[in-house]
């Protein structure tokens, strides 16, 4: 059984500041990763989607890395600004159409 | 815009009084589900939609029900709610086939079971 896990569970940084958030999935066998960003009373926000044969994706100051071989995946954010402050979720598809198995989530606190 | 609507956002209800939660979405996507999220558990996924008619269990389907009659609508359905069905719940729905399957979420509905 698939099993994600999000380390740290929680972080607070100071603005400016580079950060890598760590996601480890325990079964290699995935069709896509996806981060997430979850912002208390709203729904979840889809940031970058990795497909399996794929070793990284970029949107703006994210960029997030797919080690399958692994079963890691880190989602990098530069230039911290307070409006990152949110959850982030990691989760993990293993086909086609199947389940999303997600991670408890890192939630980031940047402050100003 | 591209979106994924729940309705109502927010539930205060009765042990034993069914209700309904809407979900709806506008990107003429095949794949529906409905997730539920717990402290300490994460979000695990209840039933998922691969299209019209087409309905099947996922980790946790005890206590609800789901139909799909049409494409864009994918109801979830407690007929009998009981207090361990609190929590926040997630439609989401995506393109099946496409490139990259990027999963949309509706903005949640929180349920309090009394």
């Amino acid at each position: 059984k698939q099993e994600v896990t999000q380390i740290p569970a929680a972080l607070s940084v100071p603005e400016g500041e580079n950060l890598v958030l760590n996601c480890s999935f325990t079964d290699s066998a995935i069709y896509n990763l996806q981060w997430f960003r979850q912002d208390p009373g709203k729904g979840l926000t889809s940031l970058l989607l990795i497909q399996s044969s794929q070793r990284e994706q970029t949107s703006g100051r994210l960029n997030a890395s797919l080690d399958k071989s692994s079963g890691r995946s880190t989602l990098y954010i530069a230039a911290s600004q307070p409006g990152d402050s949110a959850t982030y979720l990691c989760a993990v598809s293993e086909t086609s159409g199947s389940r999303l198995t997600f991670g408890e989530g890192t939630q980031l606190t940047v402050n100003p | 815009e591209a979106q994924v609507t729940q309705n109502p956002r927010y539930l205060i209800t009765v042990t034993g009084k069914k209700l309904t939660v809407t979900c709806s979405q506008n990107m003429n996507h095949e794949y529906m589900s409905w997730y539920r999220q717990d402290p300490g558990l994460g979000l695990r996924q209840i039933y998922y939609s691969m299209n019209v008619e087409v309905t099947d269990k996922g980790d946790v389907p005890e206590g609800y029900k789901v139909s799909r009659k049409e494409k864009r609508n994918f109801p979830l359905i407690l007929e009998s709610p009981s207090p361990n069905q609190t929590s926040l719940y997630f439609c989401a729905s995506t393109e099946l086939g496409s490139q990259q399957e990027t999963q949309y979420f509706g903005p949640g509905t929180r349920l309090l079971v009394l």
